[in-house]
């Protein structure tokens, strides 16, 4: 069945420090992809999304490219802040879907000062 | 607009009992959903809705019913709550299937004692 698989957290970095989350996926076809980001206290809310392979989604200086070939799905950022704390959910929706999403497990994200 | 909304924000129940969660939105969306939301584990599909008066399974569906009576709103009820059923519930909503973006609400924490 389809799944996604992301690193485990929690990944510490210093603010302005390069952030890389990996996000692979297995599934049948062409899905989209997206990543959700979860602040604390709060539902999870879109970051960005790729509709077919080689698209690049981007949003608030994050970027993720999708990536038939290895079948990823990385989110990257080149200078985070401390407000990009959060927990960031890689998901796919399959080709012939009527909606529904499968979610990685997650990965929090903590930035220090 | 207020987006989804969600009641109560935190319960505690005690094995056995029952109650509702409520989902609203005001987006006229077509597509909504519930999740639950454990550690390590993402988020999984408990029931979904297609439109106004449908609903089906999803991915963990046992010991949940739902209704969706009013386009604007998505019950999910817990008949007889157990330990197992403590965790956050999340609703969402989309505009139509697959590769729309799905919004979430703020979540409930839901404790079974």
């Amino acid at each position: 069945g389809d799944s996604v698989t992301q690193m485990e957290g929690p990944v510490t970095l210093s603010e302005e420090a390069f952030l890389t989350i990996n996000c692979t996926y297995t599934a049948t076809g062409y899905p989209s992809l997206f990543w959700y980001v979860q602040y604390p206290g709060e539902g999870l809310q879109l970051l960005l999304k790729a509709t077919k392979a080689d698209d690049k989604g981007s949003n608030k200086g994050f970027e993720a490219t999708y990536r038939k070939e290895t079948t990823s799905f990385h989110l990257e950022k080149g200078s985070v802040q401390v407000s990009d704390s959060a927990v960031y959910f890689c998901a796919l929706s399959p080709t012939d879907s009527w909606g529904k999403l499968q979610f990685g497990a997650g990965t929090q994200v903590v930035v220090t000062p | 607009n207020a987006g989804v909304t969600q009641t109560p924000k935190f319960r505690v129940l005690k094995t056995g009992q029952s109650m509702t969660l409520l989902c609203a939105q005001d987006m006229n969306h077509e597509y909504m959903y519930w999740y639950r939301q454990d550690p390590g584990m993402g988020l999984r599909l408990i029931h979904y809705s297609v439109g106004e008066g449908t609903t089906a399974k999803g991915e963990v569906p046992d010991g949940y019913n739902v209704s969706r009576l009013k386009k604007q709103n998505f019950l999910l009820g817990l008949e007889s709550a157990a330990p197992s059923q403590t965790s956050v519930y999340f609703c969402a909503s989309s505009e139509s299937s697959g590769r729309e973006t799905q919004y979430f609400g703020p979540g409930t924490r839901l404790l079974v004692l």
